[in-house]
């Protein structure tokens, strides 16, 4: 597996303002993904990030809203822009690590909430 | 129809029996299954990775995968308070495809 940070655990943001997640793993990593947990409800994928390349965002969400930085093999950064209530939620990195297909290990993710 | 469907629960059991876990899939071309523990105000933890049909077996845990009927379990022996969690089932296409999806949980409560 792989040891994952993010920066930071937990805030609370005014409405209209941007909030930078930030997400460390302890060695390279071709592919990091960002999900979004809605209270009580399960994670939902915002994007994949390989670094090198554009990032490839699911259904229903846009780089203008969550642009993704992924500079190196071992960090990446989520924006959350022009934040309403809505986008208050728990906000997780993973990465594919470990040699086993397709296995994702979690951060410990970021709290937000929106005011 | 969801892409993965779990039973939300809760699922009581009392301790020391076997909690059974259960997860269907939609996507026959779904290669990859996992499932996630998931404790209050934490992070999902992985616990088990299947990837062949049968029984796959890790401790107190085993992944039960059908894929003819679309089909992965989870069994909890010896089921213990501190298993008290929701327990995320994930699916992957695989072959390069790495996306996953996961169902909504299934809430476990172990009581003594």
């Amino acid at each position: 597996s792989a040891v994952i940070s993010q920066k930071p655990s937990r805030d609370i943001c005014q409405r209209g303002t941007s909030l930078t997640i930030q997400c460390q793993v302890d060695s390279q990593v071709t592919m990091m993904f960002w999900y979004r947990q809605q209270p009580g409800q399960s994670l939902t994928l915002i994007a994949t990030a390989n670094q090198g390349s554009e990032a490839t965002y699911e259904s229903g969400f846009v780089i203008d809203k969550f642009p993704i930085s992924r500079p190196n093999l071992t960090f990446s950064t989520l924006t959350v822009s022009n934040m309403s209530p809505e986008d208050s939620s728990i906000y997780l990195c993973s990465v594919e690590a470990g040699g086993l297909q397709d296995t994702q290990y979690f951060g410990p993710g970021t709290r937000l909430t929106v005011l | 129809q969801k892409e993965v469907e779990q039973n939300s629960g809760p699922l009581s059991v009392p301790e020391g029996a076997i909690a059974s876990l259960n997860c269907t899939y939609s996507d026959r071309g779904s290669q990859s299954f996992f499932w996630y523990r998931q404790y209050s105000g934490k992070s999902p933890e992985l616990i088990m990775s299947i990837y062949s049909n049968g029984d796959k077996e890790d401790g107190r845990f085993t992944a039960q995968l059908n894929k003819a009927s679309q089909y992965v379990s989870l069994l909890i022996r010896d089921s213990q308070p501190s298993d008290s969690a929701t327990y995320l089932c994930a699916v992957s296409r695989g072959g390069g495809y790495n996306k996953l999806i996961f169902g909504a949980g299934t809430r476990l409560a172990v009581h003594p």
